[in-house]
């Protein structure tokens, strides 16, 4: 059963606009989430993050809402640039060692010039 | 500059045999995992390290095995036991311990024909 869910395999946006990307979660026990952007044939890279404790953090165009209650979390990117095209992984953590996380299976995002 | 190194990029094996994956970080990390990618999936976890000498399995460590014998080394071997080993693998290390993200390598593209 999946735990980690990004149920939207693609999105397209236009240039300028925003681009939400959603992820839910089943597990109670992840208390930490990330985002990780990835090109074809290239490992991930680390984007943004948020703790439990949190409901918002944000990082210059990328801000990332989380809502416990709903076991969801978003990524928003604004203004969306065409660089921006990628796959985004979600991915979260239920101890204190983020690096082994479990990870959705990703959203493939288009930003249209 | 730091960072993790896989090695080969691509690599080609004959079915029933073994293939070690190299990687290596400079990173100084205590943690150390190994994801494997399938298209249109998120990452899976294989193994992982979190101190030299020690090693765990992740969700999918059938037909795979590691080795820790360097804090900055940790290798992956697709046994012959492994049942669809045509896959995109990454190594990844982190901070062990406490909320903070991983760091990927270029990823290594394994066939099997």
């Amino acid at each position: 059963d999946q735990q980690v869910k990004q149920n939207s395999p693609s999105l397209s946006v236009q240039e300028g606009r925003i681009s939400i990307l959603n992820c839910d979660y089943t597990n109670s026990m992840f208390d930490y989430f990330l985002w990780y952007k990835k090109y074809p044939a290239e490992g991930p890279t680390f984007l943004i993050s948020i703790s439990s404790i949190k409901d918002k953090n944000e990082d210059g165009r990328f801000t990332v809402f989380l809502n416990k209650s709903a076991k969801h979390l978003s990524l928003h990117i604004v203004p969306s640039q065409p660089g921006d095209s990628a796959v985004y992984f979600c991915a979260a953590s239920g101890n204190t060692n983020a690096g082994k996380s479990t990870f959705g299976d990703g959203t493939t995002l288009t930003v249209k010039p | 500059d730091g960072g993790i190194t896989q090695s080969p990029k691509y690599l080609f094996r004959k079915e029933g045999q073994n293939v070690t994956l190299s990687c290596e970080q400079n990173l100084n990390h205590d943690a150390m995992y190994w994801y494997r990618q399938d298209p249109g999936q998120g990452l899976r976890l294989i193994y992982y390290s979190q101190i030299v000498n020690d090693f765990q399995k992740g969700d999918i460590a059938e037909g795979y095995s590691v080795s820790r014998e360097k804090k900055e080394s940790f290798p992956l071997t697709v046994t012959s036991a492994q049942k669809n080993p045509t896959a995109f693998y990454l190594c990844a290390s982190s901070i062990q311990g406490g909320h903070t993200e991983a760091f990927f390598g270029q990823g290594t593209r394994l066939t099997v024909v």
